[in-house]
């Protein structure tokens, strides 16, 4: 089945060091986001990749930086987890251009808590 | 800020009442997208509404965009303990439609 996987499932790292989360797709979709979500709150964006353009949001930490090599691949990297960093980390895809006119399909996520 | 936020935020109901939440948009939206997210899991899609005033069902769920294309409503027949969850309203603002600007949620406890 075509599909949007994370990994890992649950990540701990320390306070201060460097961590990725690794997103993958079958769905060959354009589009692929990355959310941080934390208890009880909607989905926040963080960025998204249209193909290789990367579109930051204004309010996302300059800590939080992306990579995507190649359609499939997408990576979240967090140069120095702070407490306030442990959350739900959500990759999604989407068909594109304008990935907001079509449904979002999204991973089982990455649950990160910093030590 | 441009926003969207859903009313209410949790609802508890008896097996079988019925369950309707709102979602605003402080601006016109694109789309409107709803989501279904179970505890402990990932959001899913639901449903996509494109014209202003729509109206769509699936089995006892009913989804209506409003005419201003602002606002939505979710509203849930005889709710069954399958239903628990939280439920996003998600759109594109009409001036940017590149990325969805998820509602606050509603939490939806169904209690046998």
């Amino acid at each position: 089945d075509a599909m949007v996987i994370q990994n890992p499932r649950y990540q701990v790292t320390q306070f201060g060091k460097p961590v990725t989360l690794s997103c993958s797709q079958t769905l060959n979709h354009n589009v692929m986001y990355w959310y941080q979500q934390k208890s009880s709150q909607a989905p926040k964006l963080l960025f998204h990749y249209y193909d290789k353009d990367f579109n930051n949001e204004a309010d996302t930490p300059d800590n939080f930086q992306s990579r995507r090599p190649n359609t499939s691949f997408c990576f979240l990297d967090i140069r120095s987890p702070g407490l306030g960093d442990a959350a739900m980390y959500l990759c999604a895809t989407s068909r594109g251009p304008m990935g907001g006119n079509q449904p979002q399909h999204f991973g089982d996520g990455t649950r990160l808590s910093i030590l | 800020g441009q926003q969207v936020m859903q009313i209410p935020q949790y609802q508890h109901v008896q097996e079988g009442e019925d369950f309707t939440t709102y979602c605003n948009s402080s601006t016109t939206l694109s789309n409107i997208q709803w989501y279904k997210q179970r505890p402990g899991g990932h959001p899913v899609f639901l449903i996509q509404l494109v014209k202003s005033g729509e109206v769509k069902k699936q089995k006892r769920l009913t989804f209506q965009f409003g005419e201003a294309k602002k606002n939505s409503s979710l509203h849930i027949t005889a709710t069954q303990t399958t239903d628990v969850g939280t439920y996003f309203c998600a759109g594109p603002f009409l001036h940017n439609t590149d990325k969805l600007i998820f509602g606050t949620g509603t939490r939806l406890q169904v209690f046998p």
